[in-house]
């Protein structure tokens, strides 16, 4: 079936370095993407979305980049901070959001200080 | 500012119970989700609900499970015979009418015995 997925299980930066997240997703018909951020014990929690008439979002420190001709959206974070090693998932629903988010395996950032 | 709570923050129980999974969702939301994330894994959709009716379930969500909206505040999982397959964090969400991001719960562990 249709899924989201992820390139690599685990990163491992320097704090202060930018950090960049990938995700690979397959139904072509996807409109809406939400990159999330899990810390152990914890819920999702929202980070950015980009829907896709759009390349490029830039929130606080996040930057989502959307790639539709090969299906492939990133997080990148910049100055990379130990509050912020957490599981990422990237997640893709429909346009208006109601439809259930289908989730990504998740990517585990590691901070080293 | 306003969250998702869940209680219990953990759940234990013998397999063949029922179990009752509580959720308060942000009060001027209108849409709310229940989501599993067993041990390791990624977050996977369980039911959507929307108008006091279910909108959408997956294929997870058996006759073993069910959903409810006893009151203006409270919406509840059940599990009506656990197995040991049941264990997992299960996350609530919810959103409002106007945008895509779903806000999500710090979830209930459950875990089957």
């Amino acid at each position: 079936g249709e899924s989201v997925g992820l390139h690599l299980p685990t990163l491992s930066v320097q704090e202060g370095d930018n950090s960049i997240i990938n995700c690979a997703y397959s139904n072509s018909a996807s409109d809406y993407f939400i990159w999330y951020k899990q810390e152990s014990g914890k819920g999702p929690q929202f980070i950015i979305d980009i829907r896709s008439n759009m390349d490029k979002r830039q929130g606080q420190r996040v930057t989502v980049l959307l790639n539709k001709t090969v299906k492939h959206l990133s997080l990148q974070i910049a100055a990379t901070q130990p509050g912020d090693s957490a599981v990422y998932f990237c997640a893709e629903t429909s346009p208006t959001g109601r439809r259930a988010l289908t989730f990504g395996s998740g990517t585990r950032l590691q901070v080293q200080p | 500012e306003p969250e998702v709570t869940q209680t219990p923050s953990h759940q234990v129980t013998q397999m063949g119970q029922e179990v009752i999974l509580r959720c308060v969702p942000i009060s001027n939301h209108l849409y709310f989700y229940w989501y599993r994330q067993i041990l390791g894994q990624k977050v996977e959709f369980l039911v959507s609900f929307y108008n006091n009716e279910i909108s959408e379930k997956s294929e997870i969500f058996d006759d073993q499970f069910s959903v409810e909206r006893p009151d203006g505040s409270n919406f509840t999982l059940k599990i009506r015979s656990t197995k040991l397959e049941d264990s997992a964090m299960y996350f609530c969400a919810s959103r409002d009418l106007e945008r895509g991001e779903q806000f999500f719960g710090p979830g209930t562990r459950l875990t089957v015995l």
